[in-house]
């Protein structure tokens, strides 16, 4: 089965400083990988996705992320974080469920994102 | 245009009754998802709905959960006989069919509390 590592619970960063958060994935094929954010109160919004091609994906509001198959890793980053950029942000995988193929996202648990000004 | 809806926003009732909670997807998205948000399972893949097929129920956490689309359109999560262990946020989330490459929108979901 697949599973999504998110080892960061918390991260705190200051205000124009570079951010990096962690996901590590564990899939037996090819991996679709997400990058969500979830403001306090707001819904779950796509930041980014890979599906194949340039390892380097881009992403809104300024953020990338990388996937490196060799280290199964899909890390998101962004070169400087503004105040707004505080929120959870989760590492997802699509894989099939069931017998059924059915495309439901597997979730890391979270990184709760805090801006120091 | 409207993204995904869903009502109420806030749902709080007493163990043992049953709750209703309503998606209204993006339209034209052909594809529904359930999911459920709680604080120590994190964010959980619950049903899964293309167009009027069966649903895949292969994530749902146990026989007091069920779902229906209508039309094709709107879904219903019902979770009968409620346990203080239900209470979480509901998410639903629409895409335009199923596939990997097509993007999930998701609502801003049902709060659960079962007191």
């Amino acid at each position: 089965a697949q599973s999504v590592t998110q080892p960061d619970i918390h991260i705190t960063v200051s205000e124009g400083a570079s951010l990096e958060l962690r996901c590590n994935y564990s899939y037996g094929a090819t991996p679709y990988l997400f990058w969500y954010v979830q403001s306090p109160g707001q819904g779950l919004q796509l930041l980014l996705k890979y599906f194949s091609g340039d390892t380097l994906v881009q992403g809104i509001k300024g953020f990338e992320a990388e996937f490196k198959r060799s280290q199964s890793s899909f890390n998101l980053r962004k070169p400087s974080v503004h105040w707004s950029d505080a929120a959870e942000y989760f590492c997802a995988v699509l894989a099939a469920h069931g017998g059924g193929g059915a495309d439901g996202l597997t979730f890391g648990k979270g990184t709760h994102l805090i801006i120091q000004p | 245009g409207a993204g995904v809806s869903q009502s109420p926003s806030n749902k709080v009732t007493e163990k043992g009754k049953d709750v209703e909670l309503r998606c209204d997807p993006i339209s034209g998205h052909t594809a529904l998802y359930w999911y459920r948000q709680s604080l120590g399972q994190g964010l959980e893949f619950l049903i899964y709905f293309q167009g009027n097929s069966a649903p895949d129920k292969s994530g749902l956490p146990s026989d007091r959960f069920s779902a229906e689309r209508t039309g094709g359109s709107v879904s219903t999560l019902t979770i009968q006989r409620t346990q203080q262990e239900d209470s979480a946020v509901y998410l639903c989330a629409s895409s335009l069919a199923k596939g990997n490459y097509n993007e999930q929108f998701f609502g801003p979901g049902t709060r659960l509390t079962v007191l």
